[in-house]
C-alpha cells in the first residue's frame, strides 16, 4: 500500500528562522511528487512538482528537493504570511494509467513575527 | 484564467438524503478529480474523470458516484448520507492525467 508520511506534524518558527519539512514515501512506480500549501478554509494551492531523484525546484523562499525515498521543502527566512499547512502528495503508475494523488497528513507551519 | 469553481460552497443535509456537488475546471483542463478532506483522515482520493470516463476510483463505497460532461464540468453525488460523510469535498482539475492538479475552494458538507 502506498504511504506518505510528513514530519513534523506541526512546526513553530520565528520570522527569519529557516527550516525544512520532510515527506517520506513508500510507493511503487512513482510518477511525481507534489507539494501544496493550504490555508484554513481554502483548497490546496499548487507549489511544485518533482519527477526524479536529484530534482530541485525553487519559488521565492521555498525550495523543494527529491530523493528516492523522501522529499524536503526548505523554507528560507520565512515570513508570517508563509504560515499554512504544507501538504505532500504522490502520484503513482497503475494498470489504468495514473491513480489519484495520495496525500500525507501535512505539516502545520506557524511563523511568529 | 479563471480557477476551479465549486458550487455550492456550503451545504447542510440530513442523514439519508442525497446531495449533488458541482465542479467547473480550469478552461482547457480535461481531467477532474474529487477528494474528501476530514480532520481525521486528511485528503483522500475519491475518483478521477477524463474525457467523460471514470479512469480511477478510490476506496469509497458505491454511495459516492460522479460524472463528467462533454464540457469537462463534473458532478459528484452522494446518496443515503451518513454523519461520517461530513467533510470538505474538493475538486481538482489538470490538463491531462498525471499533470499537476489545481484545486477549487471546496464544498463544506455537514450531515446532521
Amino acid at each position: 500500500e502506498d504511504q506518505v508520511t510528513q514530519s513534523p506534524e506541526a512546526l513553530r518558527l520565528q520570522e527569519g528562522e529557516s527550516s525544512s519539512l520532510n515527506c517520506s514515501y513508500t510507493v511503487s512506480g512513482l510518477r511525481g511528487l507534489f507539494w501544496y500549501r493550504q490555508d484554513p478554509g481554502k483548497g490546496p494551492e499548487f507549489l511544485f512538482t518533482l519527477y526524479s531523484a536529484g530534482e530541485e525546484k525553487e519559488k521565492e523562499r521555498l525550495k523543494a528537493t527529491l530523493t528516492k525515498k523522501e522529499s524536503f521543502l526548505h523554507i528560507t527566512a520565512p515570513k508570517p504570511e508563509d504560515s499554512a499547512t504544507y501538504l505532500c502528495a504522490v502520484l503513482v503508475y497503475s494498470g489504468g494509467g495514473a491513480d489519484g494523488l495520495t496525500f500525507g497528513k501535512g505539516t502545520h507551519l506557524i511563523i511568529q513575527p | 484564467k479563471a480557477g476551479v469553481t465549486q458550487t455550492p460552497r456550503y451545504l447542510i443535509k440530513t442523514r439519508g438524503q442525497q446531495v449533488t456537488l458541482s465542479c467547473s475546471p480550469i478552461s482547457g483542463h480535461r481531467s477532474v478529480s474529487w477528494y474528501q478532506q476530514t480532520p481525521g483522515q486528511g485528503l483522500q482520493f475519491l475518483f478521477e474523470y477524463f474525457s467523460e470516463t471514470q479512469r480511477n476510483k478510490g476506496n469509497f463505497p458505491g454511495r459516492f458516484s460522479g460524472r463528467q460532461f462533454s464540457n469537462s464540468r463534473s458532478e459528484m453525488n452522494v446518496s443515503t448520507l451518513e454523519l461520517g460523510d461530513s467533510a470538505l469535498y474538493l475538486c481538482a482539475s489538470s490538463y491531462g492525467q498525471g499533470d499537476e492538479q489545481y484545486f477549487g475552494p471546496g464544498t463544506r458538507l455537514t450531515v446532521t
